[in-house]
């Protein structure tokens, strides 16, 4: 079955600390796609990242990396010297081909202090 | 612009109600899906449709129902019969497997007094 975990329910660092939020998956399916969504208090859900289970290359995006790990099923996400705009709830999400749906961990809420 | 709308964006109704939310894209997505967020959690499937006309149950099916007669729409129906109704609910669409950033609407907040 799938599951995707994000153990960390809250975080608070200080502005301009780096910050690394966890992520977990299971799957049976040798093709899946992983996400990293950011909810602000809006509510809407802004897609960050999305990758593809053949495709281990971490990769950057101004201040945040995702670091994604076969061995370990894991996706983590790291914000480098974070803002107080980061502050939000993060859910990471997994897609596997045979189910073709979108399942969410139960987020991580990142709260940034000034 | 291309977009999923959820309308309306905060929803008021008596409990014993059903009522209806909808779900509108325009990006010719194939795949749509609704979940539920509850204060504090995250966001649990409640169904989500694959094509027209064809649609699959989530986790948390019971109490709601859906419809797919139109690629663009895939409304949900909170029934009477949902225990536990007060809710965030967001609904999302995807091109398919192999274009797969899920597209999200700005969600429902639904209050049953």
């Amino acid at each position: 079955a799938q599951k995707v975990t994000q153990a960390q329910t809250e975080i608070s660092v200080v502005e301009k600390e780096d910050v690394t939020l966890d992520c977990v998956y299971e799957t049976r399916d040798t093709t899946y796609y992983l996400f990293w969504y950011k909810q602000p208090p809006s509510g809407e859900l802004v897609f960050l990242i999305r990758r593809n289970s053949f495709d281990e290359q971490n990769e950057i995006s101004g201040r945040y990396s995702w670091n994604f790990q076969k061995s370990t099923s894991s996706f983590n996400f790291t914000i480098t010297a974070s803002q107080v705009v980061d502050s939000a709830v993060y859910f990471c999400a997994l897609l596997e081909g045979s189910a073709s749906k979108i399942i969410f961990g139960s987020g991580t809420r990142l709260s940034i202090r000034p | 612009d291309g977009g999923i709308t959820q309308s309306p964006k905060y929803l008021f109704r008596k409990e014993g109600q059903n009522v209806t939310l909808s779900c509108e894209q325009n990006l010719n997505h194939d795949a749509m899906y609704w979940y539920r967020q509850d204060p504090g959690q995250g966001l649990r499937l409640i169904y989500y449709s694959q094509i027209v006309n064809d649609f699959q149950k989530g986790d948390i099916a019971e109490g709601y129902s859906v419809s797919r007669e139109k690629k663009e729409s895939f409304p949900l129906t909170v029934t009477s019969a949902q225990k536990n109704p007060t809710a965030f609910y967001l609904c999302a669409s995807t091109m398919g497997f192999l274009n797969t950033e899920a597209f999200f609407g700005q969600g429902t907040r639904l209050t049953v007094v």
